[in-house]
Formats: C-alpha cells, structure tokens, sequence
C-alpha cells in the first residue's frame, strides 16, 4: 500500500516562528499536495506540485510556500506563523497513471496550533 | 477558489437508519469521488464516479453522479456505530487536466448505538 507519511501528528508553534511540515511519499507518485483542513470548509488546496522541484498555487497560497527537491517529499513552509494558520494540514501524492481517484492518498494529518 | 456545496453539515441518526447528503456545483465536474475521515486520520476513497449517470454500489454505500454532471448523492444504508466520521464529496472540474480535486464542505455523521 501506498504510505503518506507526515513528519509530526501535532505541533504547537508560536506567532512570528517559521514552521516547516514534511511530507514523505514511498510510491514514486509525482504528484503531491498540501491541505488545510477547517470545519465547515472541507478540505482546502493550499500548494502542489507535479514533479520534482515544480509547484503551482492552489486556493489558499498566501502566507505560505513549498518545497520539492527530492521527488518523495514534499514540504509545507510557515514563513512566519499567525494564530489564523492554526488547523488541521493534510498531505497527499498520486500517481499519473489511472483516473484520477485512483493511487491518490493522504497523510493522517498534522494539527498545527499557533499560540 | 471554487468550492461544492456539501449537505447536511451534520447528521445525527439511530443505528440502523439510512443516511443521505449530497453535493452540488455551479460548474460541471467529469469526476466525482467520495471520501470517508476516520478522526485522527487523512481521508480514504469510498467511492469513484467517472461517468455522468453512474449508479455504484460499495456495500452499503450506493453514490450516483448526477445527469447534469453538476451533483452527487450518497446513500448509506442500515448505518452502524463504525459508519461515524466526516464524509467528503471531491470532484475535478470538466476542462481541468491533472489531479486536481475540489472538495465539499463536509457531513459530518454520528450514529447513536
């Protein structure tokens, strides 16, 4: 099966602080992407990226950035946190082969409170 | 960003209830996918809908992409305890290439034993 793996189940981070998430994927899917997770406003596209070192703007961009320079991960970057990024980031990659709901699989999260 | 419009927000129900919600958009979608959130977890696939009037059956989850290809509905029957979780409708718009997804609001579904 296919593992999306990300690097911490829960962080506390303080306003100002620069906060990197990482995600790992071990299926040599080129595709990866990153979530913002809020209730009542389901899952959100922050950044993705379909290969190494390429990345495009999702809905929500502003206040972050991203990294890709190994094909397996993909990092989400905080540049200066704000108690508004406290939420729920999901993590995801998929392969480019088959429809798109196949080989498309997520992280279990990391919850990110800015204090 | 577009997002879909997702209902309920939330469902409260007896075990052995059936449960519905839907999804719809103002664009046409060529996919439409649902997800099921155990919490604590990331989302997992339930059900992939490809084709404008597609019926598909997984279990007790039965989902049809709307004729219109601008709606979905999921239909659990006889729900259980484990049924509880978040559920999403995701879809990736008609002259969109790639694997980009948008999703729903989210129902969240809680089953009282």
């Amino acid at each position: 099966d296919v593992k999306v793996t990300q690097s911490s189940r829960y962080l506390v981070k303080r306003t100002g602080e620069k906060v990197f998430l990482e995600c790992v994927q071990d299926m040599d899917h080129e595709n990866m992407f990153w979530y913002r997770q809020d209730p009542g406003l389901g899952l959100r596209l922050i950044y993705f990226s379909y290969d190494v070192k390429m990345k495009e703007k999702g809905d929500i961009p502003e206040g972050y950035s991203v990294s890709r320079e190994k094909k397996e991960r993909f990092s989400l970057i905080l540049e200066s946190a704000s108690t508004n990024q406290t939420s729920m980031y999901l993590c995801a990659s998929r392969a480019n082969r088959g429809r798109i709901g196949e080989h498309y699989t997520f992280g279990s999260g990391t919850r990110l409170t800015v204090v | 960003g577009q997002q879909l419009n997702q209902s309920p927000q939330s469902m409260f129900i007896q075990e052995g209830e059936d449960v519905s919600m839907n999804c719809t958009s103002s664009s046409i979608f060529n996919t439409w996918l649902w997800y099921k959130q155990d919490p604590g977890e990331g989302p997992v696939l339930l059900i992939a809908l490809y084709k404008a009037g597609e019926l598909t059956s997984n279990g007790r989850l039965t989902a049809q992409f709307g004729i219109t290809r601008k709606d979905s509905f999921l239909n659990i029957s006889a729900s259980i305890p484990s049924d509880v979780g978040i559920y999403f409708c995701a879809g990736q718009y008609a002259g969109t290439s790639g694997s980009r997804l948008t999703f729903g609001e989210g129902t969240q579904l809680t089953v009282n034993p």
